[in-house]
């Protein structure tokens, strides 16, 4: 059973500030999504990787396969970055679920 | 930019009562998915659904669960008796293939009274 956790739980940042979120998963995957909720409960998928890097703007996200371990990061953060970022996991073996952490509430101040 | 839409956005029903989710997924995509996320939660797998069938389940999607696609466009969620426990938010997603990336729906908020 894939176990996937992310680190911290709340991070409160100032605008301009690098962000770095942390996923660690249990078992092997075939692939690692990260998602971004927003208070009003949508979803929009950021990211899918299986390997190295990937940016779209000032997002930036990476994945260690060796390590089981994935980082989001945020390049001069903006209070509209505020949202609940998730990662959620697919395990190796042809499954199709999801399986996802428990997010990690960003709040950036003006 | 085409989108997965949900109806309703939000539904309030009784214990006990049915209801029936639903859900437009991109137009070509072939893959379907049902999510759950009880308030204060992390996000569920309910059930996977591909080629008229269920390809993937999990321990919640019991037997007072099933999904349908009716036609060409729409993905339903039914769920039978209501009970409690089944308020949470219901995010339906698709994907063009097995793999790729899920793109999610706004969600339909459940509330059971």
């Amino acid at each position: 059973k894939n176990e996937v956790e992310q680190s911290p739980q709340n991070l409160t940042a100032q605008e301009g500030e690098f962000i770095t979120i942390n996923c660690s998963y249990s078992v092997g995957i075939s692939a690692l999504h990260w998602l971004q909720q927003h208070p009003g409960g949508g979803i929009v998928s950021l990211f899918m990787l299986s390997s190295g890097k990937k940016k779209h703007g000032r997002l930036i996200a990476t994945i260690n396969i060796q390590e089981k371990h994935s980082s989001l990061h945020i390049t001069a953060s903006h209070p509209r970055d505020s949202a609940v970022y998730i990662c959620a996991a697919i395990s190796q073996g042809g499954s199709e679920k999801l399986v996802f952490g428990k997010g990690t509430k960003l709040t950036v101040n003006p | 930019e085409p989108e997965v839409t949900q109806t309703p956005s939000h539904q309030v029903t009784q214990m006990g009562q049915e209801v029936i989710l639903r859900c437009v997924p991109i137009s070509n995509h072939l893959y379907f998915y049902w999510y759950r996320q009880i308030l204060g939660q992390k996000v569920e797998f309910l059930v996977s659904f591909y080629n008229n069938e269920i390809s993937e389940k999990s321990e919640i999607f019991d037997d007072q669960f099933s999904v349908e696609r009716p036609d060409g466009s729409n993905f339903t969620l039914k769920i039978r008796s209501t009970k409690l426990e089944d308020s949470a938010m219901y995010f339906c997603a698709s994907s063009f293939n097995r793999g790729t990336e899920q793109y999610f729906g706004p969600g339909t908020r459940l509330t059971v009274t």
